[in-house]
């Protein structure tokens, strides 16, 4: 069973960093693409950001870029999105996901998600 | 960039069939799929490639895609199925999500 783990949520100031964290099972975690997706309070999904399988490869939404950074260490079947520069308008629920491997990449496995609130 | 717009609502009655729109320029040229959220769980994918359902996905739900609309349709509408309904496709690099609209069963 696939299982993913999302950690490292909580309150930040304007301006800080924080550093998520996803743990993955039940798959060959180097096999697949991993993508962070985001909700605010609220509000619809918004795509953040993906990391190819063997972590050469990464993308980011433009609200993002320059700002996060997607990392995962396939030794210990983690993914990462290191989120530095916070703003208030990046508080949202952020969840990580498995990519299919199938033409159009659905996302066919989610975590629960982490709260990241940014406020002073 | 690339926007996929749905409608905020749609209301059926248990037993009927609910229709849900997706609307992007030529989208009908892009896979689309579509997920399911219900309140305070994580989004679950139920249409992929258009058309196609993941195992453990009813039967009632169905999708097409032509044009600049893809269309996620759940015929004999259960309460269960009672959620907010995203489209997905990407735009070269970019996975756009549709606006969200919330299913309510009445």
């Amino acid at each position: 069973e696939v299982q993913l783990l999302e950690s490292g949520g909580g309150l930040v100031q304007p301006g800080g960093s924080l550093r998520l964290s996803c743990a993955a099972s039940g798959f060959t975690f180097s096999s697949y693409t991993m993508t962070w997706v985001r909700q605010a309070p609220g509000k619809g999904l918004e795509w953040v950001s993906a990391i190819s399988g063997s972590g050469y490869t990464t993308y980011y939404a433009d609200s993002v870029k320059g700002r996060f950074t997607i990392s995962r260490d396939n030794s210990k079947n983690t993914l990462y999105l290191q989120m530095n520069s916070l703003r208030a308008e990046d508080t949202a629920v952020y969840y990580c996901a498995k990519a299919w491997e199938v033409a159009g990449e659905p996302l066919d496995n989610w975590g629960q998600g982490t709260l990241v609130t940014v406020s002073s | 960039s690339y926007e996929l717009t749905q409608p905020p609502s749609v209301s059926v009655s248990p037993g009927q069939t609910a229709s849900i729109t997706c609307s992007g320029d030529k989208l009908g040229n892009k896979y689309a799929c579509w997920y399911q959220q219900k309140p305070g769980q994580s989004p679950v994918l139920v249409i992929y490639q258009d058309t196609k359902r993941p195992s453990g996905i009813p039967e009632r739900f169905s999708g097409s895609n032509s044009g600049n609309t893809a269309t996620l349709t759940i015929s004999g509408t259960q309460a269960v199925d009672e959620a907010d309904y995203y489209c997905q496709a990407w735009d070269s690099t970019t996975r756009v999500f549709g606006t969200g609209t919330k299913v309510t069963v009445l």
